[in-house]
């Protein structure tokens, strides 16, 4: 059964730092896995996608490294901003079409 | 850009109730699913829907839930007779193959059992 975690479950930086943030999973064969945004009582913002192929997506200050084989991912957003507070989650896909199974999110606060 | 809408935002209903939660794909999407989140708790997966019909469900989704997609558009999901801990946040979303499967979910429906 597929577990994600994410460390540490909650990050607060001063703006204008890099965040990284930490996501690891225990069954290596997956499709692809999505870094998603929450903000507070909303819903989920897909922020990127990585295939499982890949070893790394970029947009805009967002960058995804992917190493699929140490089960591991990680998302850097570079030069913090006071707007990037959220709780970022990360999940992946077992195969197409099939069901994302969830981390349980980082909750980050970047202090202006 | 095309996104995934939910009706109602927030339901409150008493113990023992039914309640259909709305939802409307993006069009031209194949895949549809249903997520929960509990207040506090991860999001965890409930049923997934193809091809008019369930193509995997979780534990939770027992006899008292039921998913319809009752014409070309909506896709709702119905809770037979509501208790305390089905109160959390309800997500449908949907995805594609020329999308690489990406999942693309709805704002949500907040769901609270009195």
């Amino acid at each position: 059964k597929q577990e994600v975690t994410q460390i540490p479950a909650a990050l607060s930086v001063p703006e204008g730092e890099n965040l990284v943030l930490n996501c690891s999973f225990t069954d290596s064969a997956i499709y692809n896995l999505q870094w998603f945004r929450q903000d507070p009582g909303k819903g989920l913002t897909s922020l990127l996608l990585i295939q499982s192929s890949q070893r790394e997506q970029t947009s805009g200050r967002l960058n995804a490294s992917l190493d699929k084989s140490s089960g591991r991912s990680t998302l850097y957003i570079a030069a913090s901003q006071p707007g990037d507070s959220a709780t970022y989650l990360c999940a992946v896909l077992k195969a197409a079409g099939n069901k994302l199974t969830f981390g349980g999110g980082t909750r980050v606060l970047v202090k202006p | 850009e095309p996104e995934v809408t939910q009706t109602p935002s927030h339901q409150v209903t008493q113990m023992g109730q039914e309640v259909i939660l709305r939802c409307v794909p993006i069009s031209n999407h194949l895949y549809f699913y249903w997520y929960r989140q509990i207040l506090g708790q991860k999001v965890e997966f409930l049923v997934s829907f193809y091809n008019n019909e369930i193509s995997e469900k979780s534990e939770i989704f027992d006899d008292q839930f039921s998913v319809e997609r009752p014409d070309g558009s909506n896709f709702t999901l119905k809770i037979r007779s509501t208790k305390l801990e089905d109160s959390a946040m309800y997500f449908c979303a949907s995805s594609g193959y020329w999308v690489n499967y990406e999942q693309y979910f709805g704002p949500g429906t907040r769901l609270t059992v009195t």
